[in-house]
């Protein structure tokens, strides 16, 4: 059973539209992270939220960590080619290690 | 400052044949993980280790599968005898282990594709 589903899987949009992704569990997390990987390279950190309905900006990006901290979403406003990419959420359940279960991903492309 | 270096960037195998993928995590970082990304399962977690010391293993498809950190600069992921269903891409990535949320912030190499024909 997949600890961290992300939805959609797969989402191909025009250049200017809006988007939001999602990361849903039923186990609370104690800090979550959304990374970006493009093709060839390892993911990159993009944010990390750690209070419960959390709200971070990264330019257009939004990202909020849900009240009970058992999801939390992605909003990118006026997609850019560059948004192109695997995004993937990432939990951890604290304990003291430092191990984090990793989500399923959505793919997005952004047509010009 | 230099990000997680992972060699080599593609590696291509016959089955059988013993692979060596290696990785140096950024410094200072005492946390190293190793991954292995394919599209059917995604991102899993193979090893990860603490102060070169390995921590959970439990993700090792096998004996087949070995992992060493014998410094806090260096650490190997072993297939010896490599199999076709081992394709995939490998990922190193270092952490520091410190501060609230941000100890789990990952910090990734760029990958070895892996191909064994």
């Amino acid at each position: 059973t997949q600890l961290l589903e992300q939805s959609p899987q797969f989402l191909s949009i025009q250049e200017g539209e809006n988007l939001t992704v999602y990361c849903n569990s039923s186990s609370v997390f104690s800090s979550l992270q959304w990374y970006r990987q493009e093709p060839g390279e390892g993911p990159v950190l993009l944010v990390t939220v750690v209070t419960g309905g959390e709200v971070k900006k990264l330019k257009r990006l939004t990202f909020q960590f849900g009240d009970a901290r058992k999801d939390s979403s992605l909003h990118i406003t006026a997609a850019q080619p560059g948004d192109t990419g695997l995004y993937l959420c990432a939990g951890d359940q604290s304990g003291g290690y430092q191990k984090v279960t990793f989500g399923t991903g959505t793919k997005l492309q952004v047509i010009p | 400052d230099a990000g997680v270096i992972q060699s080599p960037r593609h590696e291509v195998t016959e089955m059988g044949q013993e692979v060596t993928l290696r990785c140096k995590p950024i410094s200072g970082h005492d946390y190293l993980f190793w991954y292995r990304q394919t599209m059917m399962r995604g991102l899993e977690l193979l090893i990860y280790f603490n102060n070169n010391v390995p921590i959970d293993d439990s993700g090792m498809p096998e004996d087949r599968f070995s992992a060493k950190m014998p410094n806090a600069s260096f650490s190997t992921l072993k297939i010896q005898p490599s199999e076709p269903r081992d394709s995939a891409v490998y990922f190193c990535a270092s952490t520091t282990g410190r501060g609230v949320g941000r100890s789990y912030e990952q910090y990734f190499g760029p990958g070895t594709r892996l191909t064994v024909t």
